[in-house]
């Protein structure tokens, strides 16, 4: 059963702790995403990986933290220096560069208090 | 800033109602694609339009890519209640890499 998976579904931090949110894919995709949702508002790129051992920053990146050890896993970090992390989060992942339809996962939703 | 805008940022329709999102960017775009996002769901892919002026149909959704690149619509005719969701664009800007910038998204409510 191929696709995207997210865990855990639902995070609850208290504020000052850092937490790591997992993304897995067994599509055999390059490229990985992680973006932000707040209510009511659309998708904000957090950081973005083509390949293994490399990403990028997206436009929201400050205080948060990724790495790409393995094609198929994307791990988020959340560090208490965000500011604001309550929030849905979302990863995907597309089969590379260029103009490819992106595949997401389920979400976390994470709330620190 | 957002540089993908949608209006309307909610619509309520009664099921039969034909429904539009508008999506509008500040910049060319290389391609566009659209996403539905149901209530509690995730996003999913519905379709990518490529070239300028161009436009494709999914049975009552028709998607619409504007002659500069820079805009693009969906529309769906005689909405139904399983078309309700969140629809955003994406878009590829130019010179913007490899990302995708979200639009705002239009919720869709529809109504018996």
């Amino acid at each position: 059963d191929g696709g995207i998976t997210q865990s855990p579904k639902y995070l609850f931090r208290k504020e000052g702790q850092n937490v790591t949110l997992s993304c897995e894919q067994n599509l055999n995709h390059d490229a990985m995403y992680w973006y932000r949702q707040d209510p009511g508002q659309g998708l904000r790129l957090i950081y973005y990986s083509q390949i293994v051992n490399d990403f990028q920053k997206g436009d929201i990146a400050e205080g948060y933290s990724v790495s790409r050890e393995k094609k198929e896993s994307f791990p988020l970090t959340v560090t208490s220096a965000q500011k604001n992390p309550t929030a849905f989060y979302l990863c995907a992942s597309s089969k590379g560069r260029d103009s490819y339809e992106q595949y997401f996962g389920p979400g976390t939703r994470l709330t620190v208090t | 800033g957002q540089q993908v805008m949608q209006i309307p940022q909610y619509q309520h329709v009664q099921e039969g109602e034909d429904f539009t999102t508008y999506c509008n960017s500040s910049t060319t775009l290389s391609n566009i694609q659209w996403y539905k996002q149901r209530p509690g769901g995730h996003p999913v892919f519905l379709i990518q339009l490529v070239k300028s002026g161009e436009v494709k149909k999914q049975k009552r959704l028709t998607f619409q890519f504007g002659e500069a690149k820079k805009n693009s619509s969906l529309h769906i005719t005689a909405t139904q209640t399983t078309d309700v969701g969140t629809y955003f664009c994406a878009g590829r800007l130019t010179g913007g890499g490899n990302k995708l910038t979200f639009g705002t998204g239009t919720q869709l409510k529809v109504e018996l």
